[in-house]
């Protein structure tokens, strides 16, 4: 669980700001998810992404939301003219494999509040 | 479109005693179920799973039960610790996928 780290831990904007999340994956992981936790919601899955390659956004947010896994470096999480209802727990979760049942490793998450 | 629900939000436990944490699903056609455990401020961590070909597996304190027939799959855990207390998600997966649809959590809390 330590191995997958995520940044900043707490985020804080003003609506219509840029907010970057990013997320280095456990060492020896290529595949990447997103997941997002509003309050008093489950962990919503919002986008799987292979090392360059999106492979499933079907969570994601139609506008305003991005993501990428690029060939170095780790994964980022965009979104852009943040608003209040973007205010929630961002998880970045790491695995070996697709599909690897039981071995997907989730990093501390990155808590967003927009003002 | 809840395909997973945790429909007991909170739960509270004398530790020694039994704690039972419960989830039902909709769709039959999930194959693989699983519980993690969040701490807070932690992301959550992999507990224990089940397959569909199963209808329990135990792993120490904690024994994961699947109805099929129900759709209900439901968690253990005997006998409760202090440090049990968390919240828990149950998850499901189609094999072969790499999506897993989580539920909304049950937040136990083992008394002392």
């Amino acid at each position: 669980n330590a191995g997958v780290m995520q940044n900043p831990r707490h985020l804080v904007r003003r609506r219509g700001q840029e907010a970057r999340l990013r997320c280095s994956p456990m060492k020896g992981h290529s595949h990447v998810y997103w997941y997002r936790q509003l309050p008093e919601e489950g962990l919503k899955f919002m986008v799987y992404l292979q090392k360059e390659n999106i492979i499933d956004e079907s969570g994601m947010p139609k506008e305003r939301f991005s993501a990428e896994f690029p060939k170095e470096g780790p994964s980022i999480l965009r979104i852009q003219q943040v608003v209040r209802g973007d205010s929630a727990a961002y998880f970045c979760a790491s695995s070996r494999a697709r599909g690897d049942i039981e071995k997907l490793f989730f990093g501390s998450g990155t808590q967003l509040s927009v003002l | 479109d809840q395909q997973v629900k945790q429909n007991s939000p909170s739960l509270s436990v004398q530790e020694g005693r039994i704690s039972i944490l419960n989830c039902d699903y909709t769709n039959s056609m999930f194959d693989y179920f699983l519980w993690y455990k969040k701490y807070p401020a932690e992301g959550p961590t992999f507990l224990i799973s089940i397959s569909s070909i199963k209808d329990k597996n135990e792993d120490g304190r904690f024994t994961v039960f699947l109805n099929k027939s129900a759709k209900h799959l439901s968690l253990h855990i005997v006998p409760s610790q202090p440090g049990d207390s968390a919240v828990y998600f149950c998850a499901v997966q189609f094999s072969g996928t790499y999506k897993y649809i989580f539920g909304t959590g049950t937040r136990l809390k083992v008394l002392a």
